[in-house]
């Protein structure tokens, strides 16, 4: 009964692949988030959705496209990966604009 | 204007000792608070938050001190354990901006 779970917790790809990132949460919770980490362990905003709806893209390049199917999922796609997207990304979830978020475990994404 | 200012980046403190993280901001339009803590492989948990309207919040052996008039808010961890080692972030947001602006982070371990 995890509250946000994302899979894979670990990924390992190579330079020019597509992939993707799932999320799902259980806490009934109207807006989700995608947050990237980088090494020095930074949290910086990529995607808002708020009922489904996109609310932010922080300047995140085209190649990373979000997609929220319900408000319970949101999704990762990256497309032609590169070096510089190796990170921690994490999902989250929160009741609302300025409430507590709920993170997820994390997906280590690492570009070889 | 962005931003939020944490420090210290690390913290050793002996066991029983208190710990204590501070930062600053200067966007006078946040409105949340939060503290999150986070260890090795996990995404970030949810401590304690605080709103501009009070000056001190209080959960356990954990401590939010808020000075509205200085822009800075502090996590006060008394009694520290060896489990309190993790990273802690704070953060601060607008209501209905839906992003937090995350600190830069403070390593904390608690020695034996």
């Amino acid at each position: 009964d995890t509250a946000v779970s994302q899979t894979p917790k670990y990924l390992v790809t190579q330079m020019g692949n597509d992939k993707s990132i799932k999320c799902e949460q259980n806490l009934g919770h109207d807006t989700m988030y995608w947050y990237k980490q980088d090494s020095k362990k930074f949290l910086k905003i990529m995607f808002s959705y708020n009922n489904k709806e996109l609310i932010i893209n922080e300047t995140v390049p085209n190649r990373f496209s979000p997609k929220s199917p319900d408000k319970a999922h949101l999704n990762l796609h990256i497309n032609s990966l590169e070096l510089g997207d190796s990170a921690v990304y994490f999902c989250a979830s929160s009741p609302d604009s300025n409430r507590g978020y709920t993170f997820g475990s994390g997906t280590r994404l690492t570009v070889v | 204007q962005q931003q939020v200012k944490q420090s210290p980046q690390s913290l050793i403190v002996q066991k029983g000792g208190i710990s204590i993280i501070n930062c600053a901001y200067e966007n006078t339009a946040f409105d949340y608070f939060p503290w999150y803590q986070q260890f090795p492989g996990k995404g970030p948990a949810l401590l304690i938050a605080i709103r501009p309207d009070v000056s001190e919040k209080k959960e356990g052996r954990f401590t939010i001190s808020f000075n509205k008039s200085a822009k800075q808010f502090s996590l006060h961890i008394m009694d520290s354990q060896p489990g309190d080692s993790a990273t802690y972030f704070c953060a601060a947001t607008t209501s209905g901006t839906y992003k937090y602006i995350f600190g830069t982070g403070t390593r904390l371990k608690v020695l034996a």
